[in-house]
Order: C-alpha cells, then structure tokens, then sequence
C-alpha cells in the first residue's frame, strides 16, 4: 500500500530563520508526483510546490524549496526566511493518477514572532 | 471566478438525520472530488468523479453516496448521519488530464458535527 509518513506534528520557527518539514512516502511505483500544501487558519487548501518524480532537479518557490531524495523516498520542505504568514498546517501529499492522491497527517507549524 | 465554492459552511446533524453538501466550481474542470479530513489523518479521499456523468469510490465511501449533477457540480450525501462522520469536507476539482497529474484546487470545506 502506498502511504505518506510526517514524523514532525507540531513545530515552531524563528520569523526569519529556516526551516525543515520532513515528508516520507512509500511507492513501488516509478512515475509520480509530490505535493506540499498549505492549510492556514482559514482552512483553505493552498498548494505551495509540486514535484515530479522523473525530474531530478529539485523544485522551487520563491521561499520554498524541497530536497527530493527518490531513493530514499524522501520529499522534505524548506522554508527559508519564515514569515508569519507561513503559520499554517503542512501537508505532504503523493499522486500517481489524478484520482489517487494520499495525503499526510500534516505538520502544525509555527512562525513566532 | 470564484474557484470551488461549498455550502453550508457548518452543520449540525443528530444521528440519523440525512443532509447533502453541495459543491460547485467555475474552471471547467472535469475531475471532481470529496475528502474528509481529520485530526491527525491528513485528507481521505471519499468519492471523486473523474468526468461528468462518472463517480468512483475512494478510499472512505461507506456511509455516503454522491452525484455528478453536471460539470460544474458535485454533491455529497449523507442518508443517516453517525457521530463517527463528524468531520470537515472538502471539495476539490482538477483538469484530470489523465496523461499527468494536474493540481486539485479546493473549496473552503464544511464542519459537519453529528451528535
């Protein structure tokens, strides 16, 4: 079964400094994509990068980047320059086909002032 | 163009009470989809509707049935109510370009309490 593993639930950040949410995912698939998202307060789903598996380099965002480490199924995201708008819920989510998408538990991040 | 909008906002059953949650989106997208989400499981997927006129089961169907009612809406229905379906839903639709993979854009979700 494919399953997306979070191991951080809960963190917190320096505004300004960087940080790191660790995402794991276990495939025997080949072709797929990764997907980190957003939840603020307000609820509203926001979807912050996306990677594709065949593509060895790694995706960026303005202040988002990952670390997509395909041998070690490893999809972390780094937030650099924290801002207090990046308070949110974080969610790793992986895709092979637009109707099977598996979504992490989630990572509650806090930007403290 | 207000992407995927969802009604009501919240709701509050007694078990055994049916309702349906409506969602609706304005991009012409062809791919629809509910999950639930709660604390600590991420998003599960419920129904999704791969075009008009088609709907599949995910990976938590029982206890709902839902309806492609044309390609803008997807509704979600719960016949009788149970505390265990307390939860908050949202709706997501996508191109559903099946040759890769295209983001979900989703609605503002619902709180639904069963008591």
């Amino acid at each position: 079964a494919q399953t997306v593993t979070q191991s951080q639930p809960e963190m917190s950040v320096q505004e300004a400094e960087t940080v790191t949410l660790s995402c794991t995912y276990d495939t025997s698939e080949n072709n797929y994509y990764l997907f980190w998202y957003k939840q603020p307060p307000s609820r509203q789903m926001i979807l912050v990068i996306r990677q594709e598996a065949y593509k060895q380099q790694n995706a960026t965002e303005n202040r988002f980047s990952v670390n997509f480490q395909k041998a070690a199924k490893s999809f972390s995201l780094k937030i650099s320059d924290s801002q207090l708008g990046d308070t949110a819920m974080y969610f790793c989510a992986f895709g092979t086909s637009y109707d099977k998408v598996i979504f992490g538990p989630g990572t509650s991040l806090s930007v403290i002032p | 163009n207000a992407g995927v909008t969802q009604t009501p906002k919240f709701q509050v059953l007694k078990t055994g009470q049916s309702m349906t949650l409506q969602c609706a989106q304005d991009m012409n997208h062809n791919s629809m989809y509910w999950y639930r989400q709660d604390p600590g499981m991420g998003l599960r997927l419920i129904y999704y509707s791969a075009s008009e006129g088609t709907t599949d089961k995910g990976e938590v169907p029982n206890g709902y049935n839902v309806s492609r009612l044309n390609k803008r809406e997807f509704s979600l229905r719960l016949e009788s109510a149970a505390p265990s379906q307390t939860s908050v839903y949202f709706c997501a639709s996508s191109e559903g370009d099946s040759d890769y993979y295209n983001e979900q854009f989703f609605g503002p979700g619902t709180r639904l309490t069963v008591l």
